[in-house]
């Protein structure tokens, strides 16, 4: 079964870092891109950023209002996709989920969970 | 920054009704345009992809149209379960970013 597991979303003080992980099963990984989407509370969706797959070196981008303070990275070994996030804002309390491509396309077609993330004093 | 903007941001519907929700992008995507369901409380559910397309085992009750800037879902008979948000998202080029969102109640 293809899934995406998200952990590692908890409680920080403004300015803190946490690291997010996503873990894949059923998929060769490393074949797929895949991102990284945000929801605050009560809100709309916002993508974060996305990883590119291994032929294209796993390369990465970010949306603006994180660009710089996050970072998108993986571990093939671990089927772990991770968004390190640091100089958290309150801004950026949200439920993070990360998304896989459909293969061959830049639509998704698997989502995660998702794990909440609380940016607060 | 390419802005979709959804229409209505709300319905009410009926259960075997017809349902018609549209999505604008404020520039030419071609047909990369998405469709998304979230359930309170849980992850978005892909639904279309290229505009059109359906994702695996998503029935085909869901349907949808449109390339450029204009864009439909269509629902053609309205069930129990399918009562959520539901929303599109432009994939031509970066940011992404996705509609406001269209609530789907029971009447």
């Amino acid at each position: 079964e293809v899934q995406l597991v998200e952990s590692g979303g908890g409680l920080v003080q403004p300015g803190g870092s946490l690291r997010l992980s996503c873990v894949a099963s059923g998929f060769t990984f490393s074949d797929h891109y895949m991102d990284w989407v945000r929801q605050a509370p009560g809100k709309g969706l916002e993508w974060v950023g996305r990883s590119r797959n291994k032929a294209k070196s796993y390369t990465t981008e970010y949306a603006a209002s994180v660009k710089g303070r996050f970072t998108i990275s993986r571990d093939e070994s671990k089927n772990s996709l991770y968004l390190q996030m640091n100089s958290l804002k309150t801004e950026d309390t949200a439920v993070y989920y990360c998304a896989r491509h459909l293969s061959g396309t830049l639509a998704f077609d698997i989502w995660g969970q998702g794990t909440m993330v609380t940016v607060a004093s | 920054d390419i802005q979709m903007t959804q229409s209505p941001s709300s319905l009410s519907a009926s259960v075997g009704d017809r349902v018609t929700i549209t999505c604008r992008a404020s520039q030419g995507i071609s047909n990369n345009l998405a469709w998304f369901q979230q359930k309170p409380g849980k992850a978005p559910k892909s639904l279309i992809y290229a505009a059109s397309s359906l994702q695996t085992g998503v029935p085909s009750k869901f349907s949808g149209s449109g390339s450029g800037t204009d864009f439909t879902l269509t629902i053609s008979s309205l069930q129990p379960e399918d009562f959520a948000t539901y929303y599109c998202q432009q994939y031509n080029s970066f940011p992404l970013t996705f509609g406001g969102g269209t609530k789907v109640e029971i009447k």
